[in-house]
């Protein structure tokens, strides 16, 4: 069955950055994109962007350009988003999510990052 | 980008009632609309796609319309396990946008 499964909760420090992984498994990792998600605590969601794990094609929020980055490593399946210069606003939790083409037919579990000093 | 208002904020229903949610889009979207739901401490799941698509193994009480700006969610005979907040999402134009949620809950 299609997992995506995501890396712990992080506490980070204000300037800081983070990186955290989403291993998929349970379909062939390179033929789907992978996008990457931010809800806030009791917010709305928010698309930072999206990677195509095959081509390493990315496409970025412009909102979020300079903040986040895509990365994947094909041999262990696994896509992954570090974060910069993170400050407060940065608080939220992550999602990765398969699109299939459409939609976002599976999601992670989240990563909750909290930045505080 | 294209802005998604969701309304209401938040819904309070009985069991076995009828609810519906709305989504409408700053500009047209042209059925490239999603629903998620979301339990509470839990990812979203998909509901709906292209504005009236059922996703495989979602309960056939859930059901999409609309078109253009205009979208809806309905929720036919309302069970305890919809008690969720419910989201919308445009993918017609990046970047893609959500709705800002429905609070669900039972009354």
């Amino acid at each position: 069955q299609v997992q995506l499964q995501q890396s712990g909760a992080e506490l980070v420090k204000p300037g800081s950055s983070v990186k955290m992984s989403c291993k998929a498994s349970g379909y062939t990792f390179t033929s789907y994109y992978i996008y990457w998600i931010k809800q806030r605590p009791g917010q709305g969601l928010e698309w930072i962007g999206r990677i195509g794990p095959g081509s390493g094609d990315t496409n970025y929020n412009e909102k979020f350009k300079g903040k986040a980055t895509f990365t994947v490593d094909k041999s262990s399946s696994t896509a992954y988003m570090q974060l910069s210069s993170l400050t407060p606003e940065d608080t939220a939790v992550y999602y990765c999510a398969r699109y299939d083409g459409i939609a976002l037919d599976y999601w992670g579990q989240g990563v909750m990052v909290t930045v505080s000093s | 980008d294209i802005q998604m208002t969701q309304s209401p904020a938040s819904l309070s229903a009985s069991l076995g009632e009828t609810v519906t949610i709305e989504c409408r889009a700053s500009e047209d979207i042209y059925n490239g609309l999603a629903w998620y739901q979301q339990k509470p401490g839990k990812s979203p799941q998909l509901l709906i796609y292209n504005a009236n698509s059922l996703h495989t193994g979602v309960p056939s009480r859930f059901s999409g319309s609309g078109s253009g700006t205009q979208y809806s969610l309905k929720i036919n005979s309302l069970q305890s396990e919809d008690v969720a907040s419910y989201f919308c999402q445009q993918y017609y134009d990046y970047p893609d946008t959500f709705g800002a949620g429905t609070k669900l809950e039972l009354k």
